[in-house]
């Protein structure tokens, strides 16, 4: 079952803006983790985020995670054309290999 | 770098058809992963392996095997393809031994079941 949702469905922002996604989810998690998907492409591993961690920066993303309240954030700042994609979160759950995401939220960057 | 291939990007079948999917990772992972993606529902697992020979469910299991034979192949069969098994494949592998795996995944069979 998904353990992610993330939120908005969808982001419209001009080229240079920020862009701000959240994920929530439902149970304590080891850590969080951000993909990208380019439009029609397999996912690609953007950041980790690790369950005693609170931010974490990584060029133009920062992601900040609460654990009190099963949330998390990933803000791209300066915003290109080439970030236009679907952002994905997904969250490892106790001694498990396996990854549940959520419903991504889809980005576009107008130029 | 590492590299996952999917056997076909677009595949075309019919109701009915055994449907093979082929993914080969070569970076030596241990875990390897089917999922399924749908508009408005994320990626759900449809089936993983940890091993050779070895497979566990995922979420969505039914009306699907899996088979893995050598460590770096792992393969996604459709036993008999409905209407309603239309999606896009993703395959992905990770190592194992670490809680902070991430995984890397293969470019995606978009499959049409006519």
């Amino acid at each position: 079952s998904q353990q992610g949702e993330e939120d908005p469905q969808a982001l419209s922002i001009q080229e240079g803006e920020n862009a701000t996604m959240n994920c929530s989810y439902k149970t304590s998690i080891n850590n969080l983790q951000w993909y990208r998907q380019n439009s029609g492409r397999g996912l690609v591993h953007l950041i980790l985020i690790r369950s005693n961690e609170r931010e974490k920066h990584s060029g133009r993303l920062r992601v900040t995670l609460d654990t009190s309240k099963k949330s998390s954030s990933l803000l791209i700042t300066a915003s290109r054309a080439a970030d236009t994609a679907s952002y994905f979160c997904a969250t490892v759950v106790g001694n498990d290999y396996k990854l549940s995401f959520g419903a991504g939220t889809t980005v576009t960057v107008r130029a | 770098d590492v590299k996952v291939t999917q056997s076909s990007r677009y595949l075309v079948k019919r109701t009915g058809e055994k449907v093979f999917l082929e993914c080969v990772q070569d970076m030596d992972h241990e875990n390897m992963f089917w999922y399924r993606q749908d508009p408005g529902l994320g990626l759900r697992l449809i089936y993983f392996s940890y091993d050779v020979k070895m497979k566990e469910k995922g979420d969505i299991p039914e009306g699907y095997s899996v088979s893995r034979e050598k460590k770096e192949r792992f393969s996604l069969i459709l036993e008999s393809a409905s209407t309603n098994q239309t999606s896009m494949y993703l395959c992905a592998s990770s190592l194992r031994g670490q809680l902070e795996e991430t995984q890397y995944f293969g470019p995606g069979t978009r499959l049409l079941v006519l």
